[in-house]
């Protein structure tokens, strides 16, 4: 099984500020096959990025994803008020898919 | 609108059978491979179950095979999660979302979740 580690554990940020988000895989996957959630409190997790950097439909473009092999970035160009949340990495690359423990950015 | 709702969430005690339910709208429901994924606080988000649009393919994780069944119907736009033998491991909110179309098994929508409790 491919355990995803998601860093930091939190991110203390400001609106405005950039964001970057880190998940590494323990070993490497199929084709980038990585996707971003975030998941806001009370709600479901909502779909911003898979295949490592291709954004979902009606994602800003200030998300954009990065990375190959077991290195992984979600970045957030200028956050939004209503960017903090927490997020979380997936692999679908190797059964079975696995999720990080997921990043918290909350306002500093 | 895309729409995915779960039903059937409850109290059951250990060793016990429970079957959820999501009902899909406002897509082709027989056109989109489909998953039950769990979340706790303690173990994050845990992919459960997957199973091909045509329901001709079945997959789970190894924590659940052998006592949950995935299943759907077609024909009432609706997936199930057949879940027995439960152990208090199996608390969580259950959710089903929809694969990405032609993307491979990354969820482009979710439903809003059903509470599962395993408990004497």
């Amino acid at each position: 099984e491919i355990v995803l580690t998601q860093s930091p554990g939190t991110l203390s940020l400001s609106p405005g500020e950039r964001a970057t988000l880190s998940c590494r895989a323990s070993q490497i996957f199929g084709s980038d096959y990585l996707a971003w959630y975030q998941q806001k409190p009370g709600q479901s997790p909502r779909l911003l990025i898979y295949r490592a950097s291709n954004r979902a439909t009606g994602i800003p473009d200030r998300f954009s994803g990065s990375g190959s092999g077991t290195d992984f970035t979600l970045t957030i160009s200028r956050l939004e008020p209503e960017d903090f949340a927490v997020y979380y990495c997936q692999q679908y690359g190797s059964s079975p898919w696995t999720f990080g423990q997921g990043t918290k950015v909350e306002i500093k | 609108e895309v729409q995915l709702l779960e039903s059937g969430g409850d109290l059951v005690q250990p060793g016990g059978s429970l079957r959820l339910s999501c009902e899909g709208s406002g897509f082709t429901f027989r056109s989109y491979a489909m998953s039950w994924v769990r979340q706790t606080p303690g173990k994050g988000l845990e992919w459960v179950s997957s199973i091909s649009n045509t329901g001709g393919k079945t997959y789970y994780a190894d924590s659940v095979r052998g006592r949950f069944t995935i299943a759907r119907d077609n024909s009432k736009n609706t997936l199930y999660l057949q879940m027995n033998t439960l152990s208090t491991e199996d608390t969580a909110v259950f959710y089903c979302a929809r694969h990405t179309a032609g993307a491979g098994p990354n969820f482009d929508y979710w439903g809003q979740g059903t509470l599962v409790t395993v408990s004497s």
